[in-house]
């Protein structure tokens, strides 16, 4: 069966931390892995992986997968109130060549305090 | 430039009731799903289509119904309303090729009482 685990289910930090959130995932045929952040509404897209090893940038966040091990992190350097917000994975597999059937991890629930 | 829409944005139904979640976009995206997302439980697919006359069921199908007559649109019908399935429903779409992130609506928050 598919499986999206993340950790830590939630993390308080104050502003200027650098936190780590973790994604693991065991999923037939896998293609790539998305990372949101959802924060009071719709999850916005941050990040489609598909390479291991090859960092994605933007701004303070930054995220790498590791395909040998069925993982992938998302970094976020000097936090800000502004990143507080629940923050998800989801590897996209090939069916079909659409994502057919996409499973999300239950997130990441980030506060940063000022 | 409106993206993925949601209608409505909130509903209270009482228990046995049906209704229709509308979700349109107007990005000629082939591929529609719905989730929804409860507390601790991530957001769960439903049901999802990748093209019109064509649906399948996620991880969570029962007592919703889907059908995608045209690209644009994909409802989600609640038969028969329960209280568990108060949630927060989400539609997405996407090209197909699987290297299209998903874009989301803002979702609609239903209680059944």
């Amino acid at each position: 069966e598919d499986k999206v685990v993340q950790s830590p289910l939630s993390l308080v930090v104050h502003e200027g931390d650098t936190v780590t959130l973790n994604c693991s995932y065991e999923v037939t045929n896998f293609r790539s892995l998305l990372w949101y952040k959802q924060e009071k509404k719709a999850p916005t897209f941050l990040f489609m992986l598909t390479s291991s090893g090859i960092e994605k940038k933007s701004g303070r966040l930054s995220s790498i997968l590791d395909k040998k091990e069925l993982s992938s992190i998302l970094n976020i350097t000097a936090t800000q109130t502004g990143d507080s917000a629940i923050y998800l994975c989801a590897p996209t597999m090939n069916y079909g060549g659409s994502q057919g059937n996409l499973i999300f991890g239950k997130g990441t629930k980030l506060s940063v305090k000022p | 430039n409106a993206g993925v829409t949601q209608t409505p944005k909130f509903q209270v139904l009482k228990t046995g009731q049906s209704m229709t979640l509308q979700c349109a976009q107007d990005m000629n995206h082939e591929y529609m799903s719905w989730y929804r997302q409860d507390p601790g439980m991530g957001l769960r697919l439903i049901h999802y289509s990748v093209g019109a006359g064509i649906t399948d069921q996620g991880e969570v199908p029962n007592g919703y119904n889907v059908s995608r007559s045209t690209t644009e649109d994909f409802p989600l019908r609640l038969l028969s309303a329960a209280p568990s399935q108060t949630s927060v429903y989400f539609c997405a779409s996407s090209l197909l090729g699987g290297d299209s992130p998903l874009h989301f609506g803002n979702g609609t928050r239903l209680t059944v009482t």
